[in-house]
């Protein structure tokens, strides 16, 4: 089954404690993003992928980072996160053709 | 800056019914648009798309219209069911490099029976 993957689903963490999420595709997608969704402000990108070492900021990239190492895999990574970046996060994938396939999530909360 | 707005937060049909979900974009060179599904506790699901040279386009039970003058797109669910509850996003795609999608803040779409 196509699908991408995020772990964990749920995490509660305490500032400044570094995190990683991850985020795995099985059909051999170029292209992946990070996006986070606050209510009233949608889905806004953070980071996303061309291809294996190939990434670029988004729109609201401060405080995270990401790798591209292998094409099935996209960690997002937050070195020393804050209570701002509680948020629900989701990874995407894509081909060239721009329609992208989301993973179901997850939950952060930083207390 | 370009922005992709929903008319209504909300919208509550009764089953059966026929919903329409509008949308506006800002951007007049976009191209490609997408509909997403998000149910609660998901990721956004695809629905349907329409490319800029087309004016509407048709999938099973849903529509999608482009009026490219007044930058506007509806999407029309037909026999709305207790299942299309959902937030409904409308998308405008950013290709090239980026293959960004700019997201509007969504419509909740609520099913009465």
């Amino acid at each position: 089954e196509a699908q991408v993957t995020q772990n964990p689903r749920y995490l509660i963490t305490v500032t400044g404690k570094k995190l990683t999420v991850t985020c795995s595709q099985n059909m051999n997608h170029e292209y992946m993003s990070w996006y986070r969704q606050d209510p009233g402000l949608g889905l806004r990108q953070i980071y996303y992928s061309m291809n294996v070492e190939v990434t670029d900021k988004g729109d609201v990239p401060e405080g995270y980072k990401v790798s591209r190492k292998e094409k099935r895999n996209f960690p997002l990574i937050l070195e020393s996160p804050s209570p701002n970046q509680t948020s629900l996060y989701f990874c995407a994938s894509s081909s060239r053709t721009g329609r992208q396939y989301f993973g179901p999530g997850t939950r952060l909360t930083v207390t | 800056g370009e922005s992709v707005g929903l008319h209504l937060p909300t919208l509550s049909v009764q089953e059966g019914d026929n919903s329409i979900i509008n949308c506006a974009y800002s951007n007049s060179a976009s191209d490609y648009f997408i509909w997403y599904k998000q149910e609660s506790g998901k990721g956004p699901q695809f629905i349907i798309d329409i490319r800029s040279n087309m004016d509407k386009r048709q999938g099973q039970r849903v529509t999608v219209l482009l009026n490219k003058t007044v930058k506007h797109l509806s999407l029309q669910i037909a026999a709305t069911q207790p299942g299309d509850s959902a937030v409904y996003f409308c998308a405008d795609f950013y290709g090239g490099a980026t293959n960004k999608l700019i997201f509007g803040t969504g419509t909740l779409l609520a099913v009465q029976p």
